[in-house]
C-alpha cells in the first residue's frame, strides 16, 4: 500500500505570494491532518479533515485555510506569505477513527522557504 | 487539558547499548492512545509503536517497546541495541478517544548514537 505523498517537496516563494501545498493520504483513510513544523516553534497542529469537513483547528491566522476532496486528498493554502511561514509542512492521514487508537501516518514533508 | 511532555532536550547512547526516552502525559479522558514517532535529519515523521489506555501489557516493536505505567501516567520508549541510523528526533503522542480527537505531541528528544 502506497504511504502518505506530499507535493512539491521544496517550494521557494517570495513575501505576499500565496501557496498551495497537496496531500494525499494513504489508501482508504479518511482524515488528514496538517502540521507546521520549525525549529523555533516544533511541531504545531494546523488543521484536520475528516470526510470533506474540518474536525479540528489549531491556532493559525485565517491566512492559513484547507480543503478536502471526496478522494480524501487535501489542499492547504496559505495566502500573503510572511517569512515566518518558512517551514516544514507535515501531512498526516489516518483512518478516521474516533478513539484513541486511530494512528497517523506522516508524508515526507513540503519545505517551503518565503524569502 | 492534555498535555505531553518530553524532559530530555537532547540525550546521547553508546551504539548496541540500551536507551530510555522519557514521556508523561496528562489527562482526564480514561481511554487514549500513545504513540512514538521518529524523525530523521530527512525530517519525515515515522510510525514506531502505539499503547492503548486498556491495553494490560506494554507494546513492543521489533527494537522498540513502550514501557507503561498507567498510575505515574508515563509512557517511556525504550530501544534496545542502539545503532547509528537510530540518531534522530524521537516525539511522543497522545490522542483521546472523546472531545476532539487531537493529537497533542511533545516537544521532542534528540537522540545521538556515538560509534
Amino acid at each position: 500500500k502506497a504511504g502518505v505523498t506530499q507535493t512539491p517537496r521544496y517550494l521557494i516563494k517570495t513575501r505576499g505570494q500565496q501557496v498551495t501545498l497537496s496531500c494525499s493520504p494513504i489508501s482508504g483513510h479518511r482524515s488528514v491532518s496538517w502540521y507546521q513544523q520549525t525549529p523555533g516553534q516544533g511541531l504545531q497542529f494546523l488543521f484536520e479533515y475528516f470526510s470533506e469537513t474540518q474536525r479540528n483547528k489549531g491556532n493559525f491566522p485565517g491566512r492559513f485555510s484547507g480543503r478536502q476532496f471526496s478522494n480524501s486528498r487535501s489542499e492547504m493554502n496559505v495566502s500573503t506569505l510572511e517569512l515566518g511561514d518558512s517551514a516544514l509542512y507535515l501531512c498526516a492521514s489516518s483512518q478516521g477513527a474516533g478513539d484513541g487508537s486511530d494512528t497517523q501516518y506522516f508524508g515526507p514533508g513540503t519545505r517551503l522557504t518565503v524569502l | 487539558a492534555q498535555k505531553i511532555t518530553q524532559t530530555q532536550p537532547g540525550m546521547f547512547v553508546q551504539e548496541k547499548e540500551a536507551v530510555t526516552l522519557d514521556c508523561t502525559y496528562d489527562t482526564s479522558d480514561p481511554s487514549y492512545g500513545l504513540f512514538w514517532y521518529k524523525q530523521p535529519s530527512s525530517g519525515e515523521m515515522i510510525f514506531l509503536i502505539y499503547q492503548g489506555s486498556y491495553d494490560q501489557q506494554n507494546a513492543t516493536e521489533g527494537r522498540y517497546s513502550l514501557n507503561f505505567q498507567k498510575a505515574r501516567k508515563s509512557a517511556n520508549l525504550v530501544i534496545s541495541a542502539s545503532q547509528l541510523g537510530d540518531s534522530a528526533m524521537y516525539f511522543c503522542a497522545m490522542r483521546e478517544a472523546s472531545g476532539t480527537y487531537k493529537y497533542i505531541f511533545g516537544t521532542g528528544t534528540r537522540l545521538k548514537v556515538l560509534a
